[in-house]
This record gives C-alpha cells, structure tokens and sequence, in this order.
C-alpha cells in the first residue's frame, strides 16, 4: 500500500516562481527520495535524502526532511516550463520489506 | 549513469493473449529488479520484486500465475501478462538495482500496454 501523501496534488505557477511540495509518511525511514516524471515517461532520480540528513541541495532543488514529523518537502526555485511534471516521493523503511513506497504525487505545471 | 531500458515502449494486443515485456540494465549488473504498474494520473504501485536466479515475491492482490516474471539474468527481467484482458491496460515500470543497493533504484523508461 501506499503510505506517502504528497501535497498539494496539482500545482500550477508561473516561470520564475519557485514551488514548493510537501511529503508525509508514516514508518521510520532509511532513506528518502525524490523522483520526477514526465508525462509517459519513466521516472527521473531527484535527489536522495538520508534519514540522519535534515536539508540537502542539488542545483535549483531543495529538499527538507523533518523525520520527527515523518515529512519532507521539495522546493525548486526559479522555476522553468520544463520542469512541468510530476513529482513523487519515496522511502525506503528501516526495517521490514525492501522496497520503496512512493507517495501519489503532485502535478506541477509551469506557465510560460 | 546507470541505464535501464524496457521493450516494447508500447504494444497493442487482444483479449486473451499474451505479452511478454523485457527490462534491460544496460551497463551494470542488476542482482534485483522491480516491477511497478502505473495507472492514468495515478502514483506507481509495485507489483512485485525479483531476484536474480530466484522467484519473485509479489506484493499483496497481485496475481502470480497472471503476472509472470522471470529474472534469468544479471542483466535481464520479463514481465509477461497473461491472457490479458482490458483491465490490464496499464503504464509498467521496471526498476533495476546493483548488488547491494536495492535502495538505490534506476527505472526504464516504461511499457504502455492496451489490451482491446
């Protein structure tokens, strides 16, 4: 089943801009990562945050993690047309099967 | 980068046969692979986790004798659906990691498959 909830579920701002999207769940965690992916397409590896890690950068990406809360968020500043898509969270637990759980997503559209 | 590529990228088939999809680690060896189904605007949901060499354990719901996966080598998984019907029509993933790093997950770029 699927323990990330992500929000907002649609997200719609203009170039420029920067977006913000948020992830919660629900068991303790090794890790957790961030994916985008457009649409019909595979998913592109964002950036990975480790669970002793609070906030860790990549170009114009932004992630946070609050293990206390059980969320993170992904910001991506400047934003551009092209980084419409949709972006998924997944962790990957401490203890019991290994595999990651993605959360539902958020669809971000950027408006030229 | 580590490169995974899935064939066909789409197929088309009738009710009530099969299909067979093939997830490839181009350039590094893949001890498991993952296979996910995505439906319209919807997250991926992982259908089932395959070792090489071993059988695959399939999440809760998923039928096995439907769902055929075979992980035959360090570099190669199917996924074949069988007599498939109109439901079936779905977005699959595959996902493949080396040795050791099962967190560390890389994805082909996806099989739509239509089932009329």
């Amino acid at each position: 089943s699927q323990q990330g909830e992500e929000d907002p579920q649609a997200l719609s701002i203009q170039e420029g801009e920067n977006a913000t999207m948020n992830c919660s769940y629900k068991t303790s965690i090794n890790n957790l990562q961030w994916y985008r992916q457009n649409s019909g397409r595979g998913l592109v590896h964002l950036i990975l945050i480790r669970s002793n890690e609070r906030e860790k950068h990549s170009g114009r990406l932004r992630v946070t993690l609050d293990t206390s809360k059980k969320s993170s968020s992904l910001l991506i500043t400047a934003s551009r047309a092209a980084d419409t898509a949709s972006y998924f969270c997944a962790t990957w637990a401490i203890q019991g099967a290994q595999k990651l759980v993605f959360g539902q997503g958020t669809r971000l559209t950027i408006n030229p | 980068g580590a490169v995974v590529s899935q064939h066909p990228s789409w197929v088309i088939c009738k009710s009530g046969t099969s299909v067979k999809i093939e997830c490839r680690s181009l350039d590094f060896q893949a001890t498991t692979m993952f296979w996910y189904r995505q439906f319209p605007k919807q997250s991926l949901m992982l259908m089932a986790t395959s070792n090489e060499g071993s059988k695959a354990t399939y999440e809760q719901g998923v039928e096995k004798d439907k769902f055929l996966i075979n992980h035959a080598s360090l570099t190669l998984s199917t996924l074949t659906v069988t007599s498939a019907h109109p439901e079936d029509s779905s977005f699959y993933i595959c996902s493949a990691s080396p040795a050791g790093l099962s967190h560390e997950q890389y994805f082909g770029p996806g099989t739509r498959l239509t089932v009329t």
